[in-house]
């Protein structure tokens, strides 16, 4: 079957800095998605990976090993506003997206 | 670019009847969309897939004459639910595909619906 896993919940201070990991089973890859969503909104996109590595997008940063299954969502210098749920997803081989529970992210001040 | 929106909204309506929400792509042709529901504290669950011109494909557990989809145009999908009851309250969120780029989805803003 297929599987994504994250964190249910995490919980940072003001200014530091956080990792969201993501471990994934699926049937093919074509790709792996973060999206952010704030309590009673849509999701927003943060990042796409479909190549290994680190994406940097200012505060925000995404990193994907292929080989393991493996990516995770850093945040930096985090903010108030940051507090949301962050959701991993991946394409499959049928371009169909397969969605993570998502991670709860409360940022204390 | 790459923006769906929905209406309406928000929606409260009484127990038996029908809400129809409507999903648009505005500046490309989407020729999947899908509808996701997402329950308070709950990740999203896809409902359905759209595409253009085809019947919708659901997913197991969706009630396909519950919840009716329409996809008539490359820029158009609609939900319905029909005879709405208080347990079809929800979160509902399409997303759009754009033809052009097979990968990514572009949310809606979502429709809460209360069903009273």
């Amino acid at each position: 079957g297929q599987n994504i896993d994250q964190p249910t919940e995490m919980t940072a201070t003001e200014g530091a800095i956080v990792q969201i990991n993501c471990t994934y089973q699926t049937s093919g890859f074509n790709g792996l998605f973060w999206y952010q969503q704030h309590a009673g909104e849509a999701p927003t996109f943060l990042s796409y990976n479909v190549l290994d590595g680190l994406e940097e997008k200012g505060r925000f940063s995404s990193f994907l090993s292929r080989s393991k299954g493996y990516s995770y969502l850093l945040l930096k210098e985090l903010q108030m506003k940051d507090s949301a749920s962050y959701l991993c997803a991946v394409v499959d081989s049928n371009y169909q997206l397969i969605w993570g529970a998502g991670t709860k992210l409360i940022i204390k001040p | 670019g790459a923006v769906v929106s929905q209406h309406p909204s928000w929606v409260i309506c009484k127990s038996g009847t029908s809400v129809k929400i409507e999903c648009r792509s505005l500046d490309f042709q989407a020729t999947t969309m899908f509808w996701y529901r997402q329950f308070p504290k709950q990740s999203l669950m896809l409902m359905a897939t759209s595409n253009e011109g085809s019947k919708a494909t659901y997913e197991q557990g969706v009630e396909k004459d519950k919840f009716l989809i329409n996809h008539a145009s490359l820029t158009l999908s609609t939900l319905t639910v029909t005879s709405a009851h208080p347990e079809d309250s929800s979160f509902y969120i399409c997303s759009a595909r754009d033809y052009d780029r097979e990968y990514e989805q572009y949310f809606g803003p979502g429709t809460r619906l209360t069903v009273t």
